[in-house]
This record gives C-alpha cells, structure tokens and sequence, in this order.
C-alpha cells in the first residue's frame, strides 16, 4: 500500500553540526513533498516544500532533496541549534490536485546537544 | 502573520457525548482540514472541505464524524457518541493553494 516513512526513529546531534534526517515513500506518482516540524503541543509547522519536478530546494539554514529513483526525501539541516529540536515529518500529496490530503511519515525527533 | 485558530485547546469528554471541536481558518483560504494525531504516532487525514462540502474523507472519517462552515469564518468538527479510541489531537488547517497552514489543535481526551 502507500506509505510514507522515516528511517529512523530519534536523532542526536551536537549544536552546530549539520542535521541530516531521510524519508522514504512509495508513492512514485507523488508530486508534492513537504517538512513540517512539531513543537511538543503544537501544530505542524510547515518547513520546506519541494515539487517532483525538482531535486533540491534551498531556504533559510534548510535544504530539502528528492530523489525520484530510488524514492527518498531528505532534509538537512545547517549549523542546527537547540530550537530546532523538534519532531519533524515528512508528508506527501499522492493527488495531482494542490488542495489533496497529505499523507505523513511517523515521524523522527531531533535532539540538540548543547 | 495569519493563524488558523482552534478551540479548545484540550476538551475532556464521558464516553457516548458529543464534541464539537472549533477552527477559524485563515480568512482568505478557501479550502480547510481536519487531521488527527493518536499520541505518539503519525498525523492522519480525516477530511477536507472546499466550497461548502467535503471533497474527500479517509477511512477513519465514518458517520460518526461531520463537518460544518456555519459561517464565513467557523470550520466545525463534530464527534457524535465519541469512543475511548477517539482521543487524539486533531488538527485543523487551512490552505488556498499549495501549503496548508496548521492550527495548535485540540487535545480531545475520552474517558
């Protein structure tokens, strides 16, 4: 069936070290990928975006890649510090339609050491 | 900037009552959400809503779930006869193209 997931479960890092978190899906028709973060009590805050016509997009400290071949997200994180210790999913819109449901990975939670 | 607004913010709830969970979406989004979250596991999509109906519902959303815009600005869960099972944080958002803007949600407890 279709799934998004995430390899691994929790990350350690040091503060101001780069942060790499991966997702893999299995939707090969997916034209939209997205990061949110979760703060404990709060709601997804969108990350970065990135099309299925695109490999990389860069913002702010974050880069997000997708690779289409073998189906993998990634989202990395530069200089992290500790207010980026989060939750963060990755979710995909498996509709062509923009306004489709996302569907999430579990999950992986990022803790900063300082 | 914008918010979508959810209330209340934790609602406790006897087992076999109804809830009404409440959102007020980003003014100028046209299309709205509901999502939930079972402690500790992923965020699932219940339904979404465009132009006055639903445009698409999972699984999960059975009739035991309804949605409602009674106004220009209130976008309405209601939980009927809500079951243990049924405790979550549920997550409204809101989007007008690409990008959904998410809400802090509502901690919904069954006891």
């Amino acid at each position: 069936g279709e799934s998004v997931g995430l390899h691994l479960p929790t990350l350690s890092v040091q503060e101001g070290d780069n942060s790499i978190i991966n997702c893999a899906y299995s939707n090969s028709a997916s034209d939209y990928f997205i990061w949110y973060k979760q703060e404990s009590g709060k709601g997804p805050q969108f990350i970065i975006d990135i099309r299925s016509n695109m490999d990389k997009r860069q913002g702010q400290r974050v880069t997000v890649l997708l690779n289409k071949t073998v189906k993998h997200l990634s989202l990395q994180i530069a200089a992290t510090q500790p207010g980026d210790s989060a939750v963060y999913f990755c979710a995909e819109n498996p509709d062509t339609g923009a306004n489709s449901k996302l569907t999430f990975g579990k999950g992986i939670t990022l803790s900063v050491r300082p | 900037e914008p918010e979508v607004t959810q209330t209340p913010s934790h609602q406790v709830t006897q087992m076999g009552q109804e809830v009404i969970l409440r959102c007020v979406p980003i003014s100028n989004h046209l299309y709205f959400y509901w999502y939930r979250q079972i402690l500790g596991q992923k965020v699932e999509f219940l339904v979404s809503f465009y132009n006055n109906e639903i445009s698409e519902k999972s699984e999960i959303f059975d009739d035991q779930f309804s949605v409602e815009r009674p106004d220009g600005s209130n976008f309405t869960l209601k939980i009927r006869s809500t079951k243990l099972e049924d405790s979550a944080m549920y997550f409204c958002a809101s989007s007008l193209l690409y990008g959904y803007t998410f809400g802090s949600g509502t901690r919904l407890t069954v006891v």
